[in-house]
């Protein structure tokens, strides 16, 4: 089966940097996505990566090692706004399925 | 503006009655997904259709069912035989890139 795995909850205070990681171990790898999602609203894209490396855009940054099956998105000079769960997603390769296969998401809490 | 509409956004059904999710989008893709998303859970795939006329079950296909008739169009029924049914369900497209374009979703309620 696929696993992903990602911290349930995480706190941080505005201003500040946090780091919510993911490791996966699933049959294949094509891609790690992460998405933002508020409570109650759908998914939106923040960021993906293929190759190893560090990618950044703005305040976010994800990064990926594929032999360690590891991925980690960076978040920096937090807002209050950015309280809100991020799912990082793995996609599978395969008979042009193109699946995501997704992790249970981290709830970040940002504080005054 | 190009995008997904889901509808509706909130519904409350009886137990052993079926319902239909609608999901409409503008974007031109052709492959379009339904998610599950429950408490403290990931989001779970459904269903799954990458052309017209043809889609596959997912990881929870049972108690559900889909039709595309038209590429804008990918509706998901709940059935009676789905045994727990209240979630949040999301529809998707996605691009060639593999990213996912959700809609706002709709949170059934089974009373």
């Amino acid at each position: 089966g696929q696993n992903i795995d990602q911290p349930t909850e995480m706190t941080a205070t505005e201003g500040a940097i946090v780091q919510i990681n993911c490791t996966y171990q699933t049959s294949g790898f094509n891609g790690l996505f992460w998405y933002q999602q508020h409570a109650g609203e759908a998914p939106t894209f923040l960021s993906y990566n293929v190759l190893d490396g560090l990618e950044e855009k703005g305040r976010f940054s994800s990064f990926l090692s594929r032999s360690k099956g590891y991925s980690y998105l960076l978040l920096k000079e937090l807002q209050m706004k950015d309280s809100a769960s991020y799912l990082c997603a793995v996609r599978l390769p395969g008979a042009g399925s193109y699946q995501l296969t997704f992790g249970k998401g981290t709830k970040l809490s940002v504080i005054p | 503006d190009g995008g997904i509409t889901q509808s509706p956004k909130y519904l409350f059904r009886k137990e052993g009655q079926n319902v239909t999710l609608s999901c409409e989008q503008n974007l031109n893709h052709d492959a379009m997904y339904w998610y599950r998303q429950d408490p403290g859970q990931g989001l779970r795939l459904i269903y799954y259709s990458q052309i017209v006329n043809d889609f596959q079950k997912g990881d929870i296909a049972e108690g559900y069912s889909v039709s595309r008739e038209k590429k804008e169009s990918f509706p998901l029924t709940v059935t009676s035989a789905q045994k727990n049914p209240t979630a949040f369900y999301l529809c998707a497209s996605r691009e060639n890139t593999g990213e996912l374009f959700f809609g706002e979703g709709s949170r059934l309620t089974v009373l």
